[in-house]
């Protein structure tokens, strides 16, 4: 069965300190994973894409890694700001026309 | 540029009573369309997509329905709601590219309570 699952489920870190997201996936034929920022009452928006010949990409403080051996995902934010709270989504789609499977998300508070 | 339109942004209902959200997008043509549903604490179900003007897919049985009169209008409806119905909505749209892995872009949402 195709499934996602994201740890932790909530985090609370301090403005300014690092953080990591993890993804594992069973999803089988891969294509590609997607992490997605959710802010509070609002729609996801995409922050990455990750094809399978791909190890890492960055987005400004965000980057995201993939290991395609071992079917896992980080998504790594960097000198974290209080904007940065929202839920952190892991996608993946598969090579054929099946849905996305989507992970439950990682909930990120940071404070000052 | 293409922009993706969702309302109402918030509803309150009372069991029973029907419901209507309605979804648009903009500068796209014949874009694949979803709804997704999102209860708190749980990730994003599928609940209908449409390839084309009045091809719709059910993922989940329930007492929801969708339709697709125009290439870029979704709309969800129920006739009689349920306390189970309350969430949050999400139509989203992505470009019918081969094997259907291109990026999906979201509405605001609809954030629906049924009393």
């Amino acid at each position: 069965k195709n499934q996602v699952e994201q740890s932790p489920q909530s985090l609370i870190i301090l403005e300014g300190k690092n953080c990591t997201l993890q993804c594992n996936y069973t999803v089988s034929p891969f294509s590609n994973l997607r992490w997605y920022k959710q802010d509070t009452g609002r729609g996801p928006v995409s922050l990455t894409i990750m094809t399978f010949s791909e190890n890492t990409k960055s987005n400004g403080r965000y980057t995201a890694t993939l290991d395609a051996d071992t079917k896992q995902s980080s998504l790594h934010i960097t000198a974290s700001q209080l904007s940065d709270s929202a839920s952190y989504i892991c996608v993946v789609s598969a090579q054929v026309n099946t849905p996305l499977v989507f992970g439950k998300g990682t909930r990120l508070s940071v404070i000052a | 540029s293409q922009t993706i339109h969702q309302w109402p942004a918030t509803l309150v209902q009372p069991v029973g009573s029907p419901l209507s959200l309605e979804c648009t997008v903009e500068g796209t043509s014949n874009p694949n369309l979803y709804w997704y549903r999102q209860a708190a604490g749980r990730g994003l179900q599928l609940l209908f997509y449409s390839v084309g003007i009045g091809q719709i897919s059910s993922e989940v049985p329930q007492n929801l329905s969708a339709s697709r009169p125009q290439d870029r209008q979704f709309i969800l409806s129920s006739k009689k709601l349920l306390l189970s119905d309350s969430g949050f909505y999400l139509c989203a749209w992505r470009t019918p590219r081969a094997g259907g892995t291109g990026e999906l872009f979201f509405g605001e949402g609809s954030r629906l309570t049924v009393l």
